[in-house]
């Protein structure tokens, strides 16, 4: 069953650092997503793509946060400088119809 | 705008005992709605949905929920717990009609006592 991926599975940075967080969506999806989980609190939406640019964003996914689909299959969040608040549990979702299919999440821990 | 709110953070059940988990939302358009579980460092998987048509869906592992309008409640259960229900469970909601995004409730951690 095609599933969707990401990578790190973990990430360690420096406060002020740039990462980029890599997601591989399920092939055939069109709508693409990222979402974050700071550890005790709900997830929140951050940023939906699709036709290679951003449908919508949250208030979350400011002028330091950038998405993009480099090479048709990848799909990107890079954090341009990276704040203590910004460690969290980073999830990609493709969607299908009407749900979603989230990746494992990569572990962002800014130091 | 959409929002959720699961009732009880932390719920603890003997094992063959009922399970629910209760969930309520408010939306301006009828709601589609999903329960998610996660389970310790993995990512979120899809227990069940509900969009339109019948009220009372059934997912994987043995989860139902029911769509309450009234009530503007989608309770999931399951009538026997199991060890590996032991997780941590999430209800959704999404406008519908081509919009996606997910607002979720704040999770509901289930721990199963043999």
């Amino acid at each position: 069953e095609p599933e969707v991926t990401q990578t790190p599975s973990h990430q360690v940075t420096q406060m002020g650092q740039e990462v980029i967080l890599r997601c591989v969506p399920i092939s055939n999806h069109l709508y693409f997503y990222w979402y974050r989980q700071i550890l005790g609190q709900k997830v929140e939406f951050l940023v939906s793509f699709y036709n290679n640019e951003i449908s919508e964003k949250s208030e979350i996914f400011d002028d330091q946060f950038s998405v993009e689909r480099p090479d048709g299959s990848n799909f990107t969040l890079k954090i341009r400088s990276t704040k203590l608040e910004d460690s969290a549990m980073y999830f990609c979702a493709s969607i299908q119809t009407d749900t979603q299919y989230f990746g494992p999440g990569t572990r962002l821990t800014v130091l | 705008a959409q929002s959720v709110t699961q009732l009880g953070s932390h719920v603890s059940v003997s094992e063959g005992a009922l399970v629910l988990l209760r969930c309520n939302y408010s939306s301006s358009v009828p709601p589609y709605l999903f329960w998610y579980v996660q389970y310790p460092n993995q990512g979120l998987q899809l227990l069940l949905k509900y969009t339109t048509g019948a009220t009372l869906v059934k997912g994987i592992n043995g989860f139902e929920a029911e769509f309450k309008k009234s009530e503007t409640s989608f309770h999931l259960t399951k009538p026997s717990a199991h060890m590996s229900d032991a997780a941590e469970y999430f209800c959704a909601v999404s406008p519908g009609n081509n919009d996606y995004k997910l607002s979720f409730g704040a999770g509901t951690t289930v721990t199963v006592r043999a």
